[in-house]
């Protein structure tokens, strides 16, 4: 497609309960970063996938946060018996090349994530 | 490891005036520097990079920065805001031996007045 797509684009869980957020990054992009932007604040690294393989997942907060990309294309983040801390917007973001800081990163419009 | 500060959450100018956003940042590297702008209810997008050479760089919409290694700095500059331009502006930086992630401030929220 022409630009990231995430979805769905809100989501409201109740607490404890699991949730799945999608990103289609653009066709043939390589890396694939998500983010986790809390209300007010800048976004922060959650993991990066350069191609299927899930090279950095530093910034995962809890082992409740789980993120997959199987065939190098759409990559799920998961998250497990969701607390409110867990509300905020998720950021997905592809590179065409693992050069992405070079060449750039394009960001989707994010999921906002509510928990109740 | 690398961090970011904006040291203005909220910049509020009048139309027309110049604006200048303040981003300092720390790092025991050599680091490339962005600026990203982000619309309401919609993700990043690119303004402008340091990647190495000129220390101004030029960006989209009017903006440009300028990088001073002795300051740590790379402040985002325009001469003349539109309404427009009212967003949140995100300072970032990256850097270190393979690193590709991103750090990014606390964003400065830019509020364009008539």
């Amino acid at each position: 497609g022409a630009g990231v797509s995430q979805s769905p684009r809100y989501k409201v869980a109740k607490r404890g309960q699991d949730v799945a957020l999608r990103c289609d990054p653009i066709s043939g992009h390589v890396s694939l970063f998500w983010y986790q932007q809390a209300l007010g604040q800048g976004p922060e690294f959650l993991t990066y996938f350069q191609n299927e393989a899930q090279l950095d997942k530093s910034g995962l907060p809890s082992d409740r946060f789980f993120a997959e990309r199987p065939e190098g294309s759409v990559s799920t983040l998961k998250i497990q018996r969701t607390q409110q801390e867990d509300s905020a917007v998720y950021l997905c973001a592809s590179s065409l090349s693992n050069r992405g800081r070079v060449y750039g990163y394009t960001f989707g419009s994010g999921t906002r994530l509510t928990v109740v | 490891a690398q961090s970011v500060t904006q040291l203005d959450s909220q910049v509020p100018v009048f139309e027309e005036a110049p604006v200048e956003l303040r981003c300092n940042y720390s790092s025991s590297v050599s680091v490339y520097l962005f600026w990203y702008v982000q619309y309401p209810n919609q993700g990043l997008q690119l303004l402008l990079k340091y990647l190495s050479g000129s220390t101004l760089v030029k960006g989209i919409n009017g903006f440009e920065a300028e990088f001073n290694k002795s300051q740590t700095s790379f402040h985002l500059r325009k001469p003349s805001v539109h309404i427009s331009d009212t967003a949140e502006y995100f300072c970032a930086v990256s850097g270190g031996q393979g690193a590709q992630k991103l750090v990014f401030g606390q964003g400065t929220r830019l509020t364009i007045n008539p």
